[in-house]
């Protein structure tokens, strides 16, 4: 089993529409927990972080669930360039290390 | 500010031969990471180093990869010989010291390689 799952896609959905990713982890004990974004042929960037109570970033809503051991992110009112991949990041080592494990990520595609 | 920066950014080399992949992290971070991605495989962690000092090294595929860091504004990943497995996207992140931000990493631009 892989330590981050993430559905593939793509999302196609139009402008405007709101649309929800979904992501798994399998060590219980992981402390850290973000998305980060990969546009086409360009290296990944930090979206947000994700915090146990949720966050909301602008259209962006990440939210946690320790028990069911997975991670989600909301996208509102879909903007053009919204469109990219969405990997979702664990620290699966808790405080202390820093070492990451990506997602294969989510591939979202917004059309006009 | 320079983001981390990664040279060359494109490579194309013929089976066997070696490689040398080049990093330069953000100033004053102490965490340095080397990735790969393959379409296949994803985002895979080879190896990263805390002030200049390999911590984990376990995602090296096998002998022929080496990774070093002399100081904190330099690294260097080898793939010695190469071979056509080894084609993909090799990225370089750095981070600031435990307890002054969250585990944000920075990432280059990436080497793309191709071994024909």
């Amino acid at each position: 089993r892989k330590e981050v799952e993430q559905d593939p896609g793509p999302f196609n959905v139009p402008e405007g529409a709101t649309v929800a990713f979904n992501c798994t982890y399998s060590n219980s004990a992981s402390q850290s927990f973000f998305w980060y974004r990969q546009d086409c042929r360009k290296e990944p960037k930090l979206l947000m972080s994700v915090y146990s109570s949720g966050n909301e970033d602008g259209r962006f809503t990440a939210q946690l669930n320790r028990a069911s051991q997975y991670i989600s992110l909301l996208i509102r009112d879909s903007k053009l360039s919204d469109s990219a991949t969405y990997l979702c990041v664990v620290n699966p080592r808790g405080t202390g290390r820093r070492a990451l494990t990506f997602g294969s990520g989510t591939r979202l595609q917004v059309q006009p | 500010d320079a983001g981390v920066i990664q040279s060359p950014r494109h490579e194309v080399t013929e089976m066997g031969q070696e490689v040398t992949l080049r990093c330069k992290p953000i100033s004053g971070h102490d965490y340095l990471f080397w990735y790969r991605q393959t379409m296949m495989r994803g985002l895979e962690l080879l190896i990263y180093f805390n002030n200049n000092v390999p911590i984990d090294d376990s995602g090296m595929p096998e002998d022929r990869f080496s990774a070093k860091m002399p100081n904190a504004s330099f690294s260097t990943l080898k793939i010695q010989p190469s071979e056509p497995r080894d084609s993909a996207v090799y990225f370089c992140a750095s981070s600031l010291p435990l307890g002054t931000s969250p585990d944000t990493q920075y990432f280059g631009p990436g080497t793309r390689l191709t071994v024909l």
